[in-house]
């Protein structure tokens, strides 16, 4: 079955330590997008990517990291700079950048306390 | 920066129609899309809009007004299944979408 997997559901870390999301698809598309999603708010990109090797910051990439060594994976990193990590984070992908449909991965719920 | 503006929440009765509309200032316009997304979940998509009008699929229509930079998205109906927040998202260029707050939809018996 073709989709994006994420891993895991739940995560939970202590403040000051650094986390790293898991975002996989076989849908063998370009573009992938991490996106962070807050109660009472819309998502909010974080970071891009359009091709492997090449990544583009979004609206709040102040205490995230990326990386696209492949085409199928898409990892984020939540740093300790990251002000407010808890959240719901959702992973996405697209065969034509965001003309086209988006496909979401399951989400992953990051508590930091 | 991107504006996107939708109600945040609406209740109808099974069976009913319910009408969400969403109003956009962005840079660009490239395109608008509807998710819906039931709570906990990904959002899932619903339609995509790029020329003025209504595109309709099955129980659910939306439609684009670029010159008053409006739409809304009608779900004719109501399941009770269809309770979710309605996302609108609009592309000001090709590279990434600009999201609305949501509007959570609940539907009663």
């Amino acid at each position: 079955d073709g989709g994006i997997t994420q891993s895991p559901k739940y995560l939970f870390r202590k403040e000051g330590q650094n986390v790293t999301l898991s975002c996989e698809q076989n849908l063998n598309h370009d573009a992938m997008y991490w996106y962070r999603q807050d109660p009472g708010q819309g998502l909010r990109l974080i970071y891009y990517s359009q091709i492997v090797n090449d990544f583009q910051k979004g609206d709040i990439a102040e205490g995230y990291s990326v990386s696209r060594e492949k085409k199928e994976s898409f990892p984020l990193t939540v740093t300790s700079a990251q002000k407010n990590p808890t959240a719901f984070y959702l992973c996405a992908s697209s065969i034509e950048g965001a003309s086209g449909e988006q496909y979401f991965g399951p989400g992953t719920r990051l508590t930091v306390t | 920066g991107q504006n996107i503006d939708q109600p945040t929440e609406m209740t109808a009765t099974e069976g009913a129609i319910v009408q969400i509309n969403c109003t956009y200032q962005t840079s660009g316009f490239n395109g608008l899309f509807w998710y819906q997304q039931h709570a906990g979940e990904a959002p899932t998509f619903l339609s995509y809009n790029v020329l003025d009008g209504l595109e309709e699929k099955g129980r659910f229509s939306s439609f684009l007004s670029r010159s008053k930079g409006y739409s809304y998205l009608l779900l004719k109906e109501l399941q009770m299944k269809d309770s979710a927040s309605y996302l609108c998202a609009v592309t000001p260029n090709d590279y990434k979408l600009s999201f609305g707050a949501g509007t959570t939809v609940t539907v009663r018996a």
